[in-house]
């Protein structure tokens, strides 16, 4: 099945660097990925909506030049937290949509990436 | 506003033992349902997806109930094992194009022995 790989799956960094996280899709071509947050107890909330060759579209409240994201090809997308700080400390998911017929989809998510900012 | 609601928020049964949780959504309009179980510190993996006209999928021990009229959802789990202790999510796609997925905060059950 369709598979999303993501990396790293924890991390931590000090205040003020920026962190990469990866998410491939391994064995389909993931024209649209989405990038969440969750916090603990907490439901997944969506930050950006990411199609391949275009900008990126985020959702209200999430600022754009903190939380870079690039989606250059059809199997990676990259979303880089810049300027990290402690609050930025959470758990990041990204998911991708897959097609299963002309008119139906579902959603594979990756592994997660835990950020620990300190 | 386009919610979905989960409960209980936590539970704990022994091992064997069955278990229902419980999913209301005020989406409209309403696509596809879907129950997601996430590992802790993993990504959310898919367990069923119901469209407005199926009123129950199952996957080995899980059973989905989907009743689009009163817009409540039941996901149960039969025989329960210890490896099914994770959160369990459901998600509502809220437009016809299924694109945007509304998340409920997802019932963590724990199955000990």
């Amino acid at each position: 099945g369709a598979v999303v790989s993501q990396h790293p799956s924890w991390v931590i960094c000090k205040s003020g660097t920026s962190v990469k996280i990866e998410c491939r899709s391994l064995d389909f071509q993931a024209t649209t990925m989405f990038w969440y947050r969750q916090f603990p107890k907490q439901s997944l909330m969506l930050m950006a909506t990411s199609n391949e060759g275009s900008k990126a579209t985020y959702e209200q409240g999430v600022e754009k030049d903190k939380f870079l994201i690039n989606h250059a090809s059809l199997t990676l997308s990259t979303l880089t937290v810049t300027s990290a700080h402690p609050e930025d400390s959470s758990f990041y998911i990204c998911s991708a949509r897959v097609w299963t017929g002309p008119s139906n989809y579902g959603y594979t998510f990756g592994s997660g990436t835990r950020l620990t900012v300190v | 506003k386009n919610q979905v609601e989960q409960s209980p928020q936590s539970l704990i049964i022994l091992e064997g033992k069955n278990c229902t949780l419980q999913c209301n959504y005020t989406v409209s309009p309403f696509s596809n349902l879907r129950w997601y179980k996430q590992d802790t510190g993993r990504g959310p993996v898919s367990l069923t997806i119901m469209t407005f006209s199926e009123n129950t999928k199952s996957n080995g021990r899980y059973t989905a109930t989907l009743d689009a009229d009163t817009k409540q959802s039941s996901l149960h789990i039969t025989a329960s094992q210890l490896s099914d202790s994770a959160s369990y999510i459901c998600v509502v796609s809220a437009s016809q194009a299924g694109t945007a997925l509304i998340f409920g905060k997802g019932t963590t059950l724990s199955v000990s022995s």
